[in-house]
C-alpha cells in the first residue's frame, strides 16, 4: 500500500494567520482526501483534491477558507485559511488507488490556533 | 443519526485480557475498514472487510453481512494496544465519485493496563 508524509505533524498558529499541510505520496494514486477531526469527534471530510483541477468540496467547507492544490498523482496541500481556535483540530491527509479500495492515512497534523 | 455506531465507546482492559469491539451499520456496504488511531493523530489500517474473517497477528477482525455487523477481536491484549479504533464503511447506496466516501463510526477508546 501507499505510504504518505504529512508535514508538519503539529503547529501552534496565531488566530488570523495561516498554515499550509503538505501530503506526498510514494506512489501515483487515484484519489486524494483531506479530513478534520475536531477534539472528541469522528473524521470529516472537507474536500477531494483533484488532479489539475479545483477540488471538491463537502457541504460547509469552502475554498477561500480551505484552498487545496493538488499538482500532480501523489502531491497535495491543503491551507487553513484565517485560522481562528475553532480551527484546532487534527487535519489528515488519505489516498487510494482506483478498483483497490484499500485506504491509506497520513500520520495527522494537529493544529492549535491561539 | 449517525449510520455507523460503536461500542463500547471506552474500554479498559487488563493486560492479557481479550478484547473485543463491535460496528454495526445500517445499510448495505461494498468494504468495512478497521482504523487505529494512535495519540498523535495518525491513523493506520488494521483490515479491509466486505466479507468473511480476516486475521493479523494478535488481531481478527470478522463481518457479518446480513446482520450488518463486525467486529474486531484482539487476543492477549498489551499495553501497547492502547489506542481509539475506528470502523468505517463504503456504503453500497453510493456510486460514482461518491463510491470513495467513508463513514466513520465514533470510535472506541481502548487502554490496556500493565
Amino acid at each position: 500500500s501507499a505510504v504518505i508524509s504529512q508535514k508538519p505533524s503539529r503547529d501552534i498558529c496565531q488566530r488570523g494567520t495561516s498554515l499550509t499541510i503538505q501530503c506526498q505520496v510514494d506512489s501515483q494514486v487515484t484519489m486524494m482526501f483531506w479530513y478534520r477531526q475536531q477534539p472528541g469527534q469522528s473524521l470529516t471530510l472537507i474536500a477531494t483534491a483533484n488532479q489539475g483541477s479545483e477540488a471538491t468540496y463537502e457541504s460547509g467547507f469552502v475554498i477561500d477558507k480551505f484552498p487545496i492544490s493538488r499538482p500532480n498523482l501523489t502531491f497535495s496541500t491543503l491551507t487553513v485559511s484565517n485560522m481562528s481556535p475553532e480551527d484546532s483540530s487534527i487535519y489528515l491527509c488519505s489516498v487510494e488507488v482506483f478498483d483497490r479500495a484499500e485506504r491509506t492515512f497520513g500520520s495527522g497534523t494537529r493544529l492549535t490556533v491561539v | 443519526k449517525n449510520e455507523v455506531e460503536q461500542s463500547p465507546q471506552n474500554l479498559t482492559a487488563q493486560e492479557g485480557e481479550f478484547i473485543t469491539i463491535n460496528c454495526s451499520y445500517s445499510v448495505g456496504i461494498s468494504a468495512l475498514h478497521w482504523l487505529q488511531q494512535h495519540p498523535g493523530g495518525g491513523i493506520v489500517s488494521l483490515f479491509m472487510l466486505s466479507s468473511g474473517k480476516k486475521k493479523h497477528g494478535r488481531l481478527i477482525a470478522t463481518i457479518n453481512i446480513q446482520e450488518k455487523h463486525s467486529s474486531l477481536h484482539i487476543t492477549a491484549s498489551h499495553p501497547r494496544d492502547s489506542a481509539v479504533y475506528i470502523c468505517a464503511v463504503r456504503f453500497s447506496k453510493y456510486s460514482g465519485a461518491g463510491s470513495y466516501q467513508l463513514t466513520f463510526g465514533k470510535g472506541t477508546k481502548l487502554s490496556v493496563i500493565p
